[in-house]
């Protein structure tokens, strides 16, 4: 299975704090995607990320969330000013040539 | 929207039993692709199998297999001879041909009593 990473595996912040997470996707693939699962709900799509622009993004992904690709291998998910309902984890994903998406570990956001 | 609905929040059966977690999905379209996805304590999502609609022949994984009925858009995962480790939650996702979202089910927790 494809591999994907993502850091740090556990983050707590204080509400208001930015946060930002990161990703590296299976190698030389230009779409990226992640998702969030608050604890004990289902999965949820926030954004896909194609060639260094937002392709699709859900009515979660508002104006506090962002999406780069500071370099050529990482993404990143920033969360601008935390709220106690963004504690989740957050996956990213990265598809195969057959567009399977493969999930990373996850970061478990705490927001006290 | 699509929608995925997963009836069965738990589901248990005995260890080397087989067992199967029912979706059922709400679409207009006719192109799309279906996932399972097991998700252990780790909450690492682990793709399980993955069926296309356009193919009529079940996919199948070693002890992993569906029954997809395309009509009655059901995709339901057969687990046999069950095994310890397939102890997770269970995710049914939806994925249209011409989107990039995955849409997920609420998920169905199984347990594997030895």
């Amino acid at each position: 299975e494809p591999e994907v990473t993502q850091t740090p595996s556990h983050q707590v912040t204080q509400m208001g704090q930015e946060v930002i997470l990161r990703c590296v996707p299976i190698s030389n693939h230009l779409y990226f995607y992640w998702y969030r699962q608050i604890l004990g709900q289902k999965v949820e799509f926030l954004v896909s990320f194609y060639n260094n622009e937002i392709s699709e993004k859900s009515e979660i992904f508002d104006d506090q969330f962002s999406v780069e690709r500071p370099d050529g291998s990482n993404f990143t998910l920033k969360i601008r000013s935390t709220k106690l309902e963004d504690s989740a984890m957050y996956f990213c994903a990265s598809p195969d040539t057959l567009r399977t998406q493969y999930f990373g570990p996850g970061t478990r956001l705490l927001v006290l | 929207a699509q929608t995925v609905t997963q009836s069965q929040p738990e589901m248990s059966v005995q260890e080397a039993e087989t067992v199967t977690l029912s979706c059922t999905y709400d679409t207009s379209e006719s192109d799309y692709y279906l996932f399972w996805y097991k998700q252990p304590p780790s909450r690492q999502m682990i793709l399980v199998i993955r069926q296309e609609a356009y193919k009529q022949q079940n996919a199948t994984e070693n002890r992993f297999s569906v029954n997809f009925q395309k009509a009655a858009k059901s995709f339901s995962l057969k687990i046999s001879d069950s095994q310890l480790g397939d102890a997770a939650m269970y995710f049914c996702a939806y994925r249209s041909a011409g989107a990039q979202k995955l849409v997920f089910g609420q998920g169905t927790r199984l347990t594997i009593n030895p």
